[in-house]
């Protein structure tokens, strides 16, 4: 079965700065895909990003962007430029051959003024 | 606003009540999801129907019962709870059968037990 680490129960940040959450996840599968989803206060989940284990090249949108190792079973989510509207709980999450998503605990990202 | 809406948004129901949360996506997506979402703990994936056939029940207690007529629309209905029951409940939409399966989720109903 897999299984997707979050080692970093909470993380803060200040405004304008850049901050990385980590992630490793365990398979035995080759063709995969990562997901960073974000839940805000809200408690909606967004998915904020997602990357092919076939790609070499990390995924980026905007201010996310991702650092990608596969032989290394890491995934971590670098946030540029933080804004207030960052913080929330980000989730990652793992889908291989079943098509469902298995999600780690999660990190509490807090953005500070 | 992501495609797939969820009714109620807040639920409280006492032990003997039946109630029915229900889940709309507008995304033509094939297959939809419910999710437990408890304080301190992970997302616990409860039911999975592809094409509106039920592929997956994660050991779910009976007092819950999962019903999707169309490809669009996913209840869960609700009898004689327990208050560890209390949790978030979030539904998903996803297509299968290309693409990374990625999940798009509701806002969730939020649902204490008395």
């Amino acid at each position: 079965a897999q299984t997707v680490t979050q080692s970093q129960p909470e993380m803060s940040v200040q405004e304008a700065e850049t901050v990385t959450l980590s992630c490793t996840y365990d398979t035995s599968e080759s063709d995969y895909y990562l997901f960073w989803y974000k839940q805000p206060p809200s408690r909606q989940m967004i998915l904020v990003i997602r990357q092919e284990a076939y790609k070499q090249q990390n995924a980026t949108e905007n201010r996310f962007s991702v650092n990608f190792q596969k032989a290394a079973k890491s995934f971590s989510l670098k946030i540029s430029d933080s804004q207030l509207g960052d913080a929330a709980m980000y989730f990652c999450a793992y889908s291989g051959s079943a098509r469902q998503l298995t999600f780690g605990s999660g990190t509490q990202l807090t953005v500070l003024p | 606003e992501t495609g797939v809406t969820q009714t109620p948004r807040h639920l409280v129901m006492g032990m003997t009540n039946k109630k029915s949360l229900k889940c709309e996506q507008h995304l033509g997506h094939n297959a939809m999801y419910w999710y437990k979402q408890s304080a301190k703990k992970p997302l616990e994936l409860m039911f999975v129907y592809n094409f509106k056939e039920q592929t997956e029940n994660n050991s779910v207690p009976s007092r819950f019962s999962p019903e999707c007529p169309n490809s669009s629309h996913l209840f869960l209905h609700l009898h004689t709870l327990q208050p560890e029951d209390s949790a978030l409940y979030l539904c998903a939409s996803s297509q299968v059968g290309g693409g990374g399966y990625e999940q798009y989720f509701g806002p969730g109903t939020r649902l204490t037990v008395t």
